[in-house]
Parts: C-alpha cells; sequence; structure tokens
C-alpha cells in the first residue's frame, strides 16, 4: 500500500523566508502528484499538478518539483507572506487511476 | 462556474442514527470521490465513482457505510448506526476526465459530522 510522508508537520517562519516543504511516497508507480492547501475549516484548493512524466511545475511563487524514481517532491514557496499560513498537502494518484493518497500535511505559519 | 458543494455543512447526531450526506459536483466532473478527514489526520480514501462503470469501495471502513452516485451526478454518502468514531469532516471531490488524461481534482468545503 502507498504510503505518502510529509515533513515537517509544522513550520513557522517570518514573513519574506523562502521555504521548502516535502513529501514522500514509498511506492513511485504513481500517475500524478498534486499539492493543496487547507485553511481552517474548509476544503481543499488545488495548488499544482504534476504528471509522473514531469519534474517540476510553476505558478507564481510556488514551485513544485517531482522526482518519481526517488519517491520524493518538494513544493518552495518564494517570499512567504502571513496569507500563506494553511496546512499544505500533497497527494499521489496510483498507476490504476482510482486511487489518491495523501500525506498528513505540514501546517505552515508565516509570522507578520 | 460553480465549484463542488455539500450539505449539510454541519452534522450533529445521537449514535446509532443513519445520517445522509450529499455532494453536488462539477458540472460534466464524471469522476466523484468521497474521502474522510478525522482530528488531525490526513486525508482517507473512501470511495470513487467514474462514469457509469462500478465504483472502486475498496476504502470503505464498515459495511455502515454506503454511497451513491445517481444520474452520474449527486452523490450521496450514507452511514448506518453511526458511531462516535465515525466522527470526521467528509469531504467529496470531483475532476474532469478524458480519454486517457486525468485531472486535477476540485474538493467541496466538507460536512463535519459529529457522532455524540
Amino acid at each position: 500500500k502507498q504510503e505518502v510522508t510529509q515533513i515537517p508537520a509544522a513550520l513557522s517562519v517570518p514573513e519574506g523566508e523562502n521555504l521548502v516543504l516535502n513529501c514522500s511516497f514509498t511506492d513511485s508507480a504513481i500517475y500524478n502528484l498534486q499539492w493543496f492547501r487547507q485553511d481552517p475549516g474548509k476544503g481543499l484548493t488545488s495548488l499544482l499538478l504534476i504528471q509522473s512524466s514531469q519534474r517540476e511545475q510553476t505558478s507564481g511563487r510556488l514551485n513544485a518539483s517531482l522526482d518519481k524514481s526517488s519517491g520524493r517532491s518538494t513544493l518552495y514557496i518564494a517570499a512567504s507572506q502571513p496569507g500563506d499560513s494553511a496546512t499544505y498537502l500533497c497527494a499521489v494518484r496510483t498507476d490504476n487511476f482510482n486511487k489518491f493518497y495523501f500525506g498528513s500535511g505540514t501546517k505552515l505559519n508565516v509570522k507578520p | 462556474g460553480a465549484g463542488v458543494s455539500q450539505s449539510p455543512s454541519n452534522k450533529v447526531t445521537e449514535k446509532g442514527k443513519d445520517v445522509e450526506l450529499r455532494c453536488d459536483p462539477i458540472s460534466g466532473h464524471t469522476a466523484l470521490y468521497w474521502y474522510r478527514q478525522s482530528l488531525g489526520q490526513g486525508l482517507e480514501f473512501l470511495i470513487y465513482f467514474q462514469g457509469n462503470s462500478a465504483p472502486d469501495k475498496s476504502g470503505l471502513p464498515s459495511d455502515r457505510f454506503s454511497a451513491e452516485r445517481t444520474g452520474g451526478s449527486v452523490s450521496t454518502l450514507t452511514i448506518q448506526r453511526t458511531q462516535q468514531e465515525d466522527s470526521a469532516v467528509y469531504l467529496c471531490a470531483s475532476s474532469k476526465q478524458a480519454g486517457n488524461s486525468y485531472n486535477e481534482q476540485f474538493f467541496g468545503p466538507g460536512t463535519r459530522l459529529t457522532v455524540l
């Protein structure tokens, strides 16, 4: 069974810092990987989707990389802002398309 | 356009009662997923619907849980004889699938279920 791990579980940084969130998965037979943010009491908002054939995706201040063979993805957030405070989740879609496996998330707090 | 909607947003019930949770996916999305998020935990896959194919029910935790999707659109997750450990946020997601292209999931706001 696929297991997804996110490190660190929580992170607190001052505004303006660049930061990296990590996601690792045990089975490299994935179809794609998706990063989400979750605000308290709300659903998930999709940030970036990386297909298994891709190495990275960028959207604004966010950059996600994927190393499928080593079972790792990173989410890089540049020039962090207080509005970035949320829980960040990564999810891998298995090769049979049906299942997504989620990590338990990294709770980010960006201090003004 | 409208996103994924779920109702109710909050549900408080007594142990042993049945509950129904509803999900309206984005129009045109053929894939629909249900997840459960317990306090402080990650998302747990429950069930997956794709078009008219038989659903993937492999994530349902017990036979008290069932789900259906009528007309390829709205889905209902039913929990019978609720237990306190069923308390969680139940999230629904949908995605568009065309040919062999599997696109990103869009999530609803969730239903917070509390079993007393």
